[in-house]
């Protein structure tokens, strides 16, 4: 167990439809990343938060958006989904995540399944 | 950009072979380098890692050297166990990639009794 928590664990919605996945970091941890994996582009990097602050930007597209609260947990809203969306979402935290400074190690919640019909 | 070329899977092997998983990368700085495992069902987990060149990482009978001269960061098991079956990513941090993980494409190991 990572200390990372992530729901829901699945996700089945329609297309044109919104969903918001949560994502609550090991305890002390400041950063939060977003990863998309999929079948056809694997894991993906989407975007950091640290402290409340968006930190990065990957690729991640403009139906998405990401928040990180002062609780430090974060949730990814995905809206106008299309079939193309459906993949495993994965959260991670780490203690610090500033560039410039010797990367930290990530720690991975068990992900998110999303299933667009 | 920065990348991971990790070897084409599947891999299958018997139980007590010795593993061997290329992983090469591209970095525009000075990266971190780690390997994550990936068991059915579950999210990824931090197999071992290394920050700089000739450090090996270890952990749970499996290795990897940082080679700066090759850019290469091969994992190795010496007698792999049916419990090892996983999917496995090879991924590189840098400074100035804040600290976003870059994945390669993942190899999926399957040991046989």
């Amino acid at each position: 167990d990572s200390g990372v928590t992530q729901t829901p664990k699945h996700l089945i919605t329609a297309t044109g439809q919104r969903v918001t996945l949560r994502c609550s970091p090991r305890s002390g941890d400041l950063s939060v990343y977003w990863y998309q994996q999929s079948l056809d582009q694997g894991l993906q990097f989407l975007i950091q938060y640290y402290n409340g602050e968006e930190r990065a930007k990957g690729n991640i597209l403009e139906r998405f958006s990401a928040q990180q609260f002062p609780d430090l947990h974060s949730e990814l809203n995905l809206s106008s989904l299309e079939l193309g969306d459906s993949a495993l979402y994965f959260c991670a935290s780490s203690v610090a995540g500033t560039a410039g400074l010797a990367p930290d190690t990530q720690y991975f919640g068990p992900g998110t399944r999303l299933t667009v019909l | 950009g920065d990348s991971v070329t990790q070897m084409e899977g599947p891999v299958t092997l018997s139980e007590e072979a010795f593993l061997t998983i290329n992983c090469t990368y591209t970095a525009t700085g000075y990266p971190s380098l780690f390997w994550y495992v990936q068991y059915p069902g579950e999210g990824l987990q931090l197999l071992l890692k290394a920050t700089k060149a000739d450090d090996k990482g270890s952990n749970k009978g499996f290795e990897a050297t940082y080679r700066k001269e090759t850019t290469s960061f091969h994992l190795e098991k010496g007698s792999v166990q049916v419990s090892d079956s996983a999917v496995y990513f090879c991924a590189l941090t840098t400074i100035q990639g804040a600290q976003k993980l870059v994945f390669g494409q993942g190899t999926r190991l399957t040991i046989n009794p």
